[in-house]
């Protein structure tokens, strides 16, 4: 069965401080992916980021970066010099290869990442 | 473009009460994907349809849930004779055919069974 643990409840900082979100996996398959959502408090799931079990490269975009590490199962999540406008609940996602089998591509969620930017 | 949206954004019921919720996926998109947010946790799987054909549904669907897709359009999520225990947020998410599609959310429908 696939696993996503995102052990870090709540995390404060003040503005423009960097913070790291973390994201362990857990999947017998070979082909998967990884999402990072963000939930701002209006409730609407944003879509931030996809990768593929195959693509290790890290990515950036902004203030945002990716670090994914497949020898430890883990895809975690940097913000930059932080902001106020980015306090949500962050959920990193896995999903099975939609291609085979009976898997049609249903994401599986961690418990989220609350995190609170301060002024 | 426009992006997934859900009817009614809220709603609160009595225990008993039968209650049905709408998503209206992202027109080009056949594949769609119900899931149940209680609070403090994360979404969690319960149904999928590709066009009008449910092919996947949870163990957490029970046999007062029911989902539907007429045509393959918009689906329509049921529960029957509420519980307390149904309280939570009910979202929709949809996309397109293909192994690496994103699922994209609507902004969910919060039930609050009395």
């Amino acid at each position: 069965a696939q696993k996503v643990t995102q052990a870090q409840t709540e995390i404060s900082v003040v503005e423009k401080e960097d913070v790291t979100l973390d994201c362990v996996y857990e999947t017998r398959d070979t082909t998967y992916y990884l999402f990072w959502y963000k939930q701002p408090p209006s409730g609407e799931l944003v879509f931030l980021i996809r990768r593929n079990s195959f693509d290790e490269q890290n990515e950036i975009s902004g203030r945002y970066s990716w670090n994914f590490q497949k020898s430890t199962s883990s895809f975690n999540f940097t913000i930059t010099a932080s902001q106020v406008v980015d306090s949500a609940v962050y959920f990193c996602a896995l999903s099975e290869s939609p291609g085979g089998g009976t898997s049609y591509g249903k994401l599986t969620f961690g418990q989220g990442t609350i995190l609170t930017v301060h002024p | 473009d426009t992006g997934v949206s859900q009817n009614p954004r809220h709603k609160i019921t009595k225990r008993g009460q039968n209650v049905t919720f709408r998503c209206d996926p992202i027109s080009e998109h056949n594949r769609l994907y119900w899931y149940r947010q209680t609070l403090g946790q994360g979404p969690e799987f319960l149904t999928y349809f590709q066009n009008e054909a449910q092919l996947e549904k949870s163990r957490l669907l029970s046999d007062r849930f029911s989902a539907e897709r007429p045509k393959g359009s918009f689906s329509t999520l049921e529960i029957q004779r509420t519980e307390q225990g149904d309280s939570a947020m009910y979202l929709c998410a949809s996309r397109l055919a293909g192994g690496q599609e994103t699922q994209y959310f609507g902004p969910g429908t919060r039930l609050l069974v009395l």
